[in-house]
C-alpha cells in the first residue's frame, strides 16, 4: 500500500524554465511534508519542507505548494539549472504514534538540460 | 559541525551470514532512525532509535536489530541474511523524536548492502 506516490518517474526541463515535481498522499494523517534531493552515492538531502497547516513555503528558487483537500502537494524549482538535476523524494511525516518516521515516494529523476 | 556518517561504504556479504552497520549522528541530535532503500525504491522506515531505546519499528522482521549508544551513536544488525536484504541502508539524525521543522530527518550517505 503506496501511501505516498510520485508518478512520474522521469522529468527533463531546460534550464531556466520551471521544474514541477508531483507527489499525492493518501493519508490524511500526515502532518508535515518534505522534499529531499539526492544525488548518487550520496544520502538524502533536506530541501524544503511544510506543515500541514500552510499550502505553500517558498525558499528562494523552490517552493512547495500543499493541497489538502485533494491531497496533493508540488515542488517548483524557478529558473531551473543544471545542478538541480538529481532524483527528488517526497516524504510525509506521521505520528506512529510516540514516534514520527517518515514514508516517501519512489521518486522523480529530474533531469535540467543546459 | 560534522553531519550523519555512516560505515562501511560498500559491503558483501553472503546468505546466511550476519551484519552490522554503523551510523554516527549529527552533533546535537539524540535521535536515530534507519531506512533502507531498495533499488528504484524510496527509503523503507526500519526503527528509530531514541535516548537508546527503541521508540517505534516499521513493517521488518525481528531479525532487523539496532542498538543506540550514549553518545547517540547507533548500530543496524541483520541476522540470517536474506537475498532481498540487499539495499541501500540509510540512517537519518534529528534532535529529537517529535516531527514537524524542529525535528527535520537528516541523512548519511549510506551502506551499500550487497548479499550473494
Amino acid at each position: 500500500d503506496q501511501q505516498v506516490k510520485q508518478n512520474s518517474p522521469s522529468l527533463s526541463v531546460q534550464e531556466g524554465r520551471i521544474s514541477i515535481l508531483n507527489c499525492d498522499y493518501t493519508n490524511s494523517m500526515f502532518d508535515y511534508f518534505l522534499w529531499y534531493k539526492k544525488y548518487p552515492a550520496e544520502g538524502p538531502t533536506f530541501l524544503i519542507s511544510i506543515s500541514s497547516i500552510k499550502d505553500k513555503n517558498e525558499d528562494g528558487r523552490f517552493t512547495v505548494f500543499l493541497n489538502k483537500s485533494a491531497k496533493h502537494l508540488s515542488l517548483h524549482i524557478v529558473p531551473s539549472q543544471p545542478g538541480d538535476s538529481a532524483v527528488y523524494f517526497c516524504a510525509a511525516s506521521v505520528d506512529f504514534p510516540g514516534t514520527y518516521k517518515y514514508i516517501f515516494g519512489t521518486g522523480t529523476r529530474l533531469k535540467v538540460l543546459a | 559541525e560534522t553531519g550523519v556518517t555512516q560505515s562501511p561504504t560498500h559491503l558483501i556479504k553472503t546468505r546466511g551470514q550476519q551484519v552490522t552497520l554503523r551510523c554516527s549522528s549529527q552533533s546535537g541530535h539524540n535521535t536515530v532512525s534507519w531506512y533502507q532503500q531498495a533499488l528504484g525504491q524510496g527509503p523503507q522506515f526500519i526503527f528509530q532509535y531514541y535516548r537508546e531505546e527503541e521508540n517505534g519499528r516499521g513493517n521488518f522482521p525481528p531479525r532487523f536489530s539496532g542498538l543506540q549508544f550514549p553518545n547517540y551513536s547507533s548500530e543496524l544488525n541483520v541476522n540470517a541474511l536474506e537475498l532481498d536484504d540487499s539495499a541501500l541502508y540509510l540512517c537519518a539524525s534529528s534532535l529529537a523524536s517529535g516531527g514537524g521543522a524542529k525535528n527535520i530527518q537528516y541523512f548519511g550517505a549510506g551502506t551499500r548492502l550487497s548479499v550473494l
